[in-house]
């Protein structure tokens, strides 16, 4: 099966720092998501970007396809920031199956 | 926005019983939802595919009769563990998509422990 590995698996960083994740996949995919898990659990989409680049305040991602990766860039962290990070790419088999497989996650750890 | 709930967000059970976790689409129309299991400090791993008015499909390692999915309509798919161990306790979350342009939403998630 494909195989999304992400980097790094944890991040320590100051508040008010810029970090760069990345998230690449080993075979075409259909989709890509991003996004956070909070400390109860709860994943927030972040991202959809099958392909280019998107930005949403301090947070964008670039997905290049064609080399099968995708960054999320955080701009200014803040405390609020901390968290899990995954990219998930979304895949349909050739049974016609649908799959959303998942990296293995970087954890942000921001510092005040 | 496409809204996932899903229910009860926590539940501690004896071992031997069983437990449903209900996981609805608030505001869209869901033919295909999926269940995800994690372990602590690990990535969500697909547990199986649940397709409304057919069987479900489960992922290589999963026992279906151990975690069985009903998806009786096109918002309600539900996952229950049956004759629950200590080795089930986990977070299960659920997730579905409004339509094919656009992502996956996931619920809230269910935190079990089983005693």
């Amino acid at each position: 099966g494909i195989q999304v590995e992400q980097s790094p698996p944890d991040l320590i960083l100051q508040e008010g720092a810029n970090s760069t994740l990345r998230c690449n996949f080993s075979d075409s995919v259909n989709n890509l998501q991003w996004f956070h898990q909070n400390p109860w659990g709860q994943l927030i989409n972040l991202f959809y970007i099958p392909s280019g680049t998107k930005q949403n305040g301090r947070l964008s991602a670039t997905t290049v396809a064609t080399e099968r990766y995708s960054l999320l860039y955080i701009s200014s962290s803040q405390t609020t920031d901390s968290g899990v990070y995954f990219c998930a790419v979304f895949r349909v088999e050739i049974q016609g199956a649908q799959k959303l497989v998942f990296g293995q996650g970087t954890r942000l750890t921001i510092n005040p | 926005g496409a809204v996932v709930s899903q229910h009860p967000s926590r539940v501690i059970c004896k071992s031997g019983t069983s437990v449903k976790i209900e996981c609805r689409s608030l505001d869209f129309q869901a033919t295909t939802m999926f269940w995800y299991r994690q372990f602590p400090k690990q990535s969500l791993m697909l547990m199986a595919t649940s397709n409304e008015g057919s069987k479900a499909t489960y992922e290589q390692g999963v026992e279906k009769d151990k975690f069985l999915i009903n998806h009786a309509s096109l918002t309600l798919s539900t996952l229950t563990v049956t004759s629950a161990h200590p080795e089930d306790s986990s977070f299960y979350i659920c997730s579905a998509r409004e339509s094919a342009f656009r992502g996956y939403t996931f619920g809230s998630g269910t935190r079990l422990t089983v005693v």
